[in-house]
């Protein structure tokens, strides 16, 4: 089954700072979703990629799928309070549409 | 707000009751899935409906069960609860043809 690997598993950083979320997959990864949550509330998505090289961005936060299409990055650039929350990855089980989750990041932005 | 909704927001109940959940897809979304997420767990899937029949079939134990009906909302139903049974259940949809998955704010469920 796929699994997938997320590090750090906690992150704080002072506000100002960049920083970087990986996901490792244990298997290719067909399409890979970027969610962010708060705590005991639902996800919202963030990004969704699906082709090997791909980058995409929305405001401060840039998700790349490497070429090989087994890990995924996640960058925030000039962190914020508001950046604060659990961010998980999520993907595609091959030929299907369950999405299983890495076991997510807890970022805390200090101001 | 993405546009699924789910109640009630929170449930608590006894071990050995049944309650059932329930979920508003996104307009003219056709799909819905379940998902519970503990915290020795994580997020697992249950179990996905399109269009009124179940199309996926995660780790759903036998004692749940969901259906989606004509109007496309979906429920889960939790029978013969257990402790271990407490988590938040969530619901997303989406158009169902692999597109992204918008997830409702969740249900709390806490058996005690």
């Amino acid at each position: 089954s796929q699994e997938l690997e997320q590090s750090p598993q906690s992150l704080i950083v002072q506000e100002g700072k960049n920083l970087t979320i990986n996901c490792t997959s244990s298997k290719t990864l067909y399409g890979l979703y970027w969610y962010k949550q708060k705590y005991g509330e639902g996800l919202i998505f963030l990004m969704m990629l699906q082709k090997g090289g791909e980058e995409k961005s929305h405001e401060k936060i840039t998700a790349k799928l490497d070429e090989k299409k087994q890990q995924s990055s996640l960058h925030i650039t000039a962190s914020q309070p508001s950046h604060a929350g659990i961010y998980l990855c999520g993907a595609l089980v091959g030929g299907s549409e369950k999405l299983v989750f890495g076991k997510g990041t807890k970022l805390t932005v200090n101001p | 707000d993405s546009g699924v909704t789910q109640t009630p927001k929170h449930l608590i109940t006894a071990t050995g009751q049944r309650v059932t959940l329930r979920c508003s897809p996104r307009s003219g979304d056709l799909s819905v899935y379940w998902y519970q997420q503990s915290l020795d767990q994580g997020l697992q899937f249950l179990i996905q409906y399109y269009n009124g029949e179940e199309r996926a079939k995660g780790n759903i134990l036998e004692r749940f069960s969901a259906q989606q009906f004509p109007d496309l909302h979906s429920e889960l139903n939790l029978s013969s609860l257990e402790l271990g049974d407490s988590a938040l259940y969530f619901c997303a949809s989406s158009l169902g043809d692999g597109s992204t998955q918008y997830f409702g704010p969740g249900t709390r469920l806490l058996v005690l």
